[in-house]
């Protein structure tokens, strides 16, 4: 069974423009969450979906936006990006909603976007 | 590999020894723990997990442990080996409807 894949792994952007990630799930996985992850802060939440529906927000601001499609895969957008966007941003999949049930999660390798 | 944490803590073991991995959590309320691995240049991986109705579970090697009373989760590793390696995080949540939140975790270096 392939595990959760992200596109693209690396990536460079300036200030101002936007980016949208990619993710897959698991197959059979409805739940995907994004985070994001950097030195300063770790790992924080950035939303979740399940059956192409939101559940739950962190609390970052409106640039960040997310959606599902129907065959489960997801993207994440950022608008306007600052240099503090730089992170390693993570999805993360699972078969139930993470909350509250607390499912297992199986993480992806991250996409690493840089701002300059 | 990518670095996960530029200035983590880090717990250096030797090869063998046994390891113990502390977490101090913040909202009394959580109800569900875990406890994640993460190699350079990966995801992290989960490790276990535990309920608060309960204050020890074990898996292969690892064991949880949760201390309600001071709000303290530790994941004891036996027998670490060079593979274990990595940043392990725990993870609160089930308050509500909250997100997971995570620590900022520690790194653990296997000695040969």
């Amino acid at each position: 069974k392939a595990g959760v894949t992200q596109t693209p792994r690396y990536l460079i952007k300036t200030r101002g423009q936007q980016v949208t990630l990619s993710c897959s799930p698991i197959s059979g996985h409805r739940s995907v969450s994004w985070y994001q992850q950097t030195p300063g802060q770790g790992l924080q939440f950035l939303f979740e979906y399940f059956s192409e529906t939101q559940r739950n927000k962190g609390n970052f601001p409106g640039r960040f936006s997310g959606r599902q499609f129907s065959n489960s895969r997801s993207e994440m957008n950022v608008s306007t990006l600052e240099l503090g966007d730089s992170a390693l941003y993570l999805c993360a999949s699972s078969s139930i909603p993470t909350f509250p049930s607390g499912g297992e999660q199986f993480f992806g390798p991250g996409t690493r976007l840089t701002v300059l | 590999g990518e670095s996960v944490g530029l200035h983590l803590p880090t717990l250096s073991v030797q090869e063998g020894d046994n390891s113990i991995i502390n977490c101090a959590y913040s909202n009394s309320a959580s109800d569900y723990f875990i406890w994640y691995k993460q190699e350079s240049g990966k995801g992290p991986q989960f490790i276990i997990d535990i309920r608060s109705n309960m204050d020890k579970r074990q898996g292969q090697r690892v064991t949880v442990l949760l201390n309600k009373t001071v709000k303290h989760l530790s994941l004891q590793i036996a027998a670490t080996q060079p593979g274990d390696s990595a940043v392990y995080f725990c993870a609160e949540g089930g308050s509500g409807n909250t997100p997971l939140v995570f620590g900022k975790g520690t790194r653990l270096s296997v000695i040969a």
